[in-house]
């Protein structure tokens, strides 16, 4: 079946570069997703990316897409704290509803 | 994107009792659906809400303890019925406004006690 596997966490430095990991096993996927997650709060769209591109980028944040290995990743450049979250990566089941993993806990340290 | 609002906002609950949580959108959108967020665990669709028909369920989920209604293209609403401690979750309905959007709600953290 449908799955979507990610690491749990990740700590990095402030003003590095992040990258969160991602792969999923659904082939037919149409757009693979990155919603952020802070403390209490519901989650925000951050960006996607449709099947047919490799790469995506917006501001801060790079998106690439690797079809063939199934993979996705999500690159945040000069990450700050307010960048500390829960990243789930999600794929698009059919008929737009979304298959997520279980979140990667950002923590960004001084 | 589109603005989405969720009443309540949380909730303590009493077991055996039932909670309906509201969903309102500010634009009109043909797919709603309404997710679990479990405590520290990822996002699972209960189910979609279809305006104007019964709401297609996942596996797992039954319309007996999950009843949801949409009567329109802007609202929605899930019912949580016999409430046990494992109902203790966040429950977030999100639409589809279009090619690879859908948009969150704010989520209603309910506890069950």
């Amino acid at each position: 079946g449908e799955d979507v596997e990610q690491s749990l966490f990740l700590s990095v430095r402030e003003g590095d570069s992040s990258v969160i990991n991602c792969t999923y096993t659904d082939s037919s996927s149409t757009y693979l997703y990155w919603y952020k997650q802070e403390p209490g709060a519901g989650l925000q769209l951050l960006t996607y990316i449709f099947s047919n591109m490799d790469m995506k980028q917006d501001q801060r944040l790079t998106v690439l897409l690797n079809k063939k290995d199934k993979h996705l990743s999500l690159r945040i450049a000069d990450t700050q704290t307010g960048d500390s979250a829960i990243y789930f990566c999600a794929e698009s089941g059919g008929y737009n509803k979304l298959i997520f993993g279980a979140g990667t806990r950002l923590a960004v340290h001084p | 994107s589109a603005v989405i609002s969720q009443k309540p906002s949380r909730d303590i609950c009493q077991r055996g009792t039932s909670l309906t949580i509201q969903c309102q959108v500010d634009s009109q959108v043909t797919m709603m659906f309404w997710y679990r967020q479990q405590p520290g665990q990822s996002l699972t669709l209960i189910a979609t809400a279809n305006q104007g028909s019964e709401a297609t369920y996942e596996s797992g989920f039954v319309i007996d303890k999950f009843p949801i209604s949409r009567p329109n293209l802007t609202f929605s609403t899930l019912t949580v019925s016999n409430m046990s401690p494992e109902d203790s979750s966040i429950y977030l309905c999100s639409v589809g406004v279009g090619p690879g959007e859908q948009f969150f709600g704010p989520g209603t953290r309910l506890t069950v006690l």
